[in-house]
């Protein structure tokens, strides 16, 4: 399998404009992971999917911030709209759910709002 | 005070030596944990995890888990330069993964 796969690798943007950032999980992973990574922050839990239901949305910084699962290989994180302070990587990371814990990273999205 | 919480370093030990990397949680519900090496630009990679009390090993590395104390540690025998990386902690319940902000090792030649 090729792994969790992201696209894109690098984004610059200017403060304002929509961002949408694209996962594609592991085949046969029930689960979807959506994370922030930041110097000041770390690595953080945005929102994730069981089944392409969400389930704890908590972690989502606030409405500007919005994240879909049409289907089982495919979902977005979308930004819209970006401000400078969204400037992070972001992860997305798949698994099987409770009984296999691993979560497999993707190689994530560099993300630059200008 | 911060759910998982990790000495951010940077730790530097010898090569051969071995690394000792500390965390604490606060959720005592807490089910699993995890040790995830990150090299620098690099996603996270799991290393170890562990769900009960004790020590768990797997080649040279030793994972402990104290549920009273809330506390879990990753050793690193015979430390190699290429170990030189950031190492999160993470904590997870009902599939709800929490991570520490990470302790950054450098292994020195």
């Amino acid at each position: 399998d090729a792994g969790v796969i992201q696209s894109p690798r690098h984004e610059v943007t200017e403060m304002g404009q929509e961002v949408t950032l694209r996962c594609k999980p592991i085949s046969g992973h029930d689960y979807l992971f959506w994370y922030r990574q930041t110097m000041m922050r770390g690595l953080e839990l945005l929102i994730y999917f069981n089944n392409n239901v969400p389930i704890d949305d908590s972690g989502m910084p606030e409405d500007r911030f919005s994240a879909k699962m049409p289907n089982a290989s495919f979902s977005t994180l979308k930004i819209q709209p970006s401000e400078p302070r969204d400037s992070a990587v972001y992860f997305c990371a798949s698994n099987t759910g409770p009984s296999s814990y691993e979560q497999y990273f993707g190689p994530g999205t560099r993300l630059t709002v200008t | 005070q911060k759910e998982v919480e990790q000495n951010s370093g940077p730790l530097s030990v010898p090569e051969g030596a071995i690394a000792s990397l500390n965390c604490t949680y606060s959720d005592r519900g807490s089910q699993s944990f995890f040790w995830y090496r990150q090299y620098s630009g690099k996603s996270p990679e799991l290393i170890m995890f562990i769900y009960s009390n004790g020590d768990k090993e797997d080649g040279r590395f030793t994972a402990q888990l104290n549920k009273a104390s809330q506390y879990v540690s990753l050793l690193i025998r015979d430390s190699q330069p290429s170990d030189s990386a950031t190492y999160l902690c993470a904590v997870e319940r009902n599939n709800d993964m929490r991570f520490g902000a990470g302790t950054r090792l450098t292994v020195k030649p």
